[in-house]
């Protein structure tokens, strides 16, 4: 079974600073690692994905470096922009079988 | 078009009842998830249902706990004889039957519902 810990409960940055959130897993096999974001009172609204074939995928300020060799990935977002402030939660996907692993979340607030 | 709809927003129950929390999908969607946020907590996996079947129901607790999607109408997820403990957000999601250009097959969430047990 699909393990994944994110091991910083919080993350605290300045506006224009860049953030990056870490994640962890266990098991090999995924086609995808996702990441989704969340407000409080919302649910979870889909942010990145990376494919299990490759290293780094880019959007905008957003972008997910995948190292297979440590088994992790994470998530950088440059600049920072208080609205980014939110609870990250990273889970592997598949093509077809949409059910994810989530870890615990990371809370990131951007300072103004 | 409308996005993941739950209802209710808020729930109250005593100690005993029953809560029923319904959950329609996304048009075009037929793929349904349930997910649960306890206080202080990630989300965990309950179930994956698509219409008339579970597919996967290993997060569910072994009692009190049931879900459907049937044929007509919305996805319930039934909590029978509530506990304190049961106090938390329920998030169901839903998705397509596979990712968008093979990509990865992307979850789009309701906004929860928050189940308070007296």
């Amino acid at each position: 079974d699909q393990q994944v810990k994110q091991n910083s409960p919080s993350l605290s940055v300045q506006e224009g600073r860049i953030s990056i959130l870490n994640c962890d897993y266990t098991n090999s096999m995924f086609d995808y690692f996702l990441w989704y974001k969340k407000y409080p009172a919302e649910g979870p609204t889909f942010l990145i994905s990376i494919s299990s074939i490759k290293d780094k995928n880019e959007d905008g300020r957003f972008t997910v470096f995948l190292n297979k060799s440590a088994k992790h990935l994470s998530l950088h977002i440059v600049p920072s922009q208080p609205g980014d402030s939110a609870v990250y939660f990273c889970g592997p996907g598949g093509t077809s079988y949409g059910k994810l692993t989530f870890g615990q979340g990371t809370i990131l607030t951007v300072h103004p | 078009n409308a996005g993941v709809m739950q209802n209710p927003r808020h729930l109250v129950r005593r100690r005993g009842q029953e809560a029923r929390l319904r959950c329609s999908p996304m048009k075009g969607h037929s793929h349904v998830y349930w997910y649960r946020q306890l206080p202080e907590e990630g989300l965990k996996f309950m179930v994956y249902l698509q219409k008339e079947n579970i597919i996967d129901e290993s997060g569910m607790p072994k009692e009190r706990f049931s879900a459907e999607f049937p044929k007509e109408g919305p996805s319930i997820l039934r909590i029978q004889q509530v506990v304190r403990g049961d106090s938390a957000a329920y998030f169901c999601a839903s998705s397509p039957s596979r990712g968008h250009d093979s990509g990865a097959n992307v979850l789009t969430f309701g906004a929860g519902s928050r189940l308070t047990v007296l």
